[in-house]
């Protein structure tokens, strides 16, 4: 089975510009999630999203927003950029269980902002 | 409140055991997670454990879990040079589905 995909792979925007980021999940994984990483504060969840409604968010600025599409495949877009957006942007599908979400990562997106 | 800690660099010798501890703070934790990230890639998801067992063992890879002290550890047995990485645990929390929190992850270096 192919792992979980992201585009494009890097990233160079100038502040004020948007920015789309694109994660295909592992085939029949319904649940998409969203993180941002950065050296200075880690791992941080953005979003989740099942079955085309976003079901959890982080405490992340309303410039961060997500859609999925019927396909389960997600986007994440990010508006008016700022320097600290800068980061390795991550995304991980799961099957959905019973409360188990064994979370499989793509290789991310990384997002320079200058 | 939810948060993740664990050490920030561990080093060892080819051959010996690592052993890689997390605590976490939130009490509705359904399951823990342990996940490896090598430069330049994404996470790659070693092993889980679920709230309620004390112990699962996979391979080289030991999880303990202590409930009532909310301590996490991975134990790696039989170090190998590809083993170094950094290493997140992160935990799940009941009725917030797929979302994790991670710790600042552990940087294991294994020294020849």
């Amino acid at each position: 089975k192919a792992g979980v995909t992201q585009t494009p792979r890097y990233l160079i925007k100038t502040r004020g510009q948007q920015v789309t980021l694109s994660c295909s999940p592992i085939s029949g994984h319904r649940s998409v999630s969203w993180y941002q990483q950065t050296p200075g504060q880690g791992l941080q969840f953005l979003f989740e999203y099942f079955s085309e409604t976003q079901r959890n968010k982080g405490n992340f600025p309303g410039r961060f927003s997500g859609r999925q599409f019927s396909n389960s495949r997600s986007e994440m877009n990010v508006s008016t950029l700022e320097l600290g957006d800068s980061a390795l942007y991550l995304c991980a599908s799961s099957l959905v269980g019973q409360g188990h979400y064994e979370q499989y990562f793509g290789p991310g997106t990384r997002l320079t902002v200058t | 409140g939810e948060d993740v800690e664990q050490s920030l660099f561990l080093s060892v010798r080819e051959g010996d055991s690592s052993v890689i501890n997390c605590t976490y703070t939130d009490s509705s934790s359904t399951y823990l997670y342990w996940y490896k990230q090598e430069p330049g890639a994404g996470l790659q998801l070693l092993t889980y454990i679920f709230s309620n067992m004390d112990m699962k063992q996979d391979q080289r890879l030991t999880v303990l879990l202590n409930k009532k002290d909310k301590h996490l550890s991975l134990r790696i047995a039989d170090t190998q040079t590809g083993d170094s990485a950094i290493y997140f645990c992160a935990e799940s929390i009941y009725n917030q589905g797929g979302k994790l929190i991670f710790g600042q992850g552990t940087e294991l270096s294994v020294k020849p």
